[in-house]
């Protein structure tokens, strides 16, 4: 267990409202990224941080954003939601073990934007 | 860009058969593979990895084998159970950062 908590777990919201996801994690892990999971895509990236303000975008990026103001927490945006991000949605964090590195994942949140 | 590709659709078969998953990359260079397992409701977890050709991961009696040769890392398993039930994901280390690239993945259903 890496220490990694997603909330809400489920969120309903409406069209066209903001919505924030937070991460928070408790091992002081330098990398964070957020994914979404969709059926027939598998796990796509929507954007990942490697530090404190320092953060890049993913594979399917638009229509979100993130800060990370602190180690601990990794912020996910929707400006305004669409019924495409409906979708659930992962938290990981990458850790170096001596024989590379792993990732763990949170337990996700499932959006539903009607 | 690199890339993972996982065999279509789901998988069903009986307690004790065997399984198989393929799993085929495109990548510069010899990048990490992993192989998550996803538990209905739950977050992904490290099932096994590989961090270069002919390393063979395995854990819980699942193996996989990376073949630069073949750019395959398949998964098996040489006797399911109902609790291997779960959706199976491929994945590899592209670009810096740390990042995944993952396959769409694959459900398997083990039937008693």
């Amino acid at each position: 267990d890496a220490g990694i908590t997603q909330s809400p777990r489920h969120k309903v919201t409406e069209t066209g409202t903001p919505v924030t996801l937070r991460c928070h994690q408790t091992e002081n892990h330098r990398y964070m990224y957020w994914y979404r999971q969709d059926p027939g895509h598998g796990l796509r990236l929507i954007h990942y941080s490697y530090g404190v303000k320092d953060t890049d975008k993913g594979e399917v990026s638009d229509g979100y954003s993130v800060s990370r103001s602190k180690t601990e927490d990794f912020l996910l945006t929707l400006e305004s939601a669409t019924s495409s991000q409906t979708s659930v949605y992962f938290c990981a964090i990458s850790e170096s073990k001596g024989d590379g590195t792993e990732a763990f994942f949170g337990q996700g949140t499932r959006l539903t934007v009607v | 860009g690199d890339s993972v590709t996982q065999m279509e659709g789901p998988v069903t078969l009986s307690e004790e058969a065997f399984l198989t998953i393929n799993c085929t990359y495109t990548a510069t260079g010899y990048p990490s593979l992993f192989w998550y397992v996803q538990y209905p409701g739950e977050g992904l977890q490290l099932l096994l990895k590989a961090t270069k050709a002919d390393d063979k991961g395995s854990n819980k009696g699942f193996e996989a084998t990376y073949r630069k040769e073949t750019t395959s890392f398949h998964l098996e398993k040489g006797s399911v159970q109902v609790s291997d039930s779960a959706v199976y994901f491929c994945a590899l280390r592209v670009g810096g950062n740390n990042r995944l690239a993952f396959g769409k993945g694959n459900q398997v259903v083990v039937i008693p």
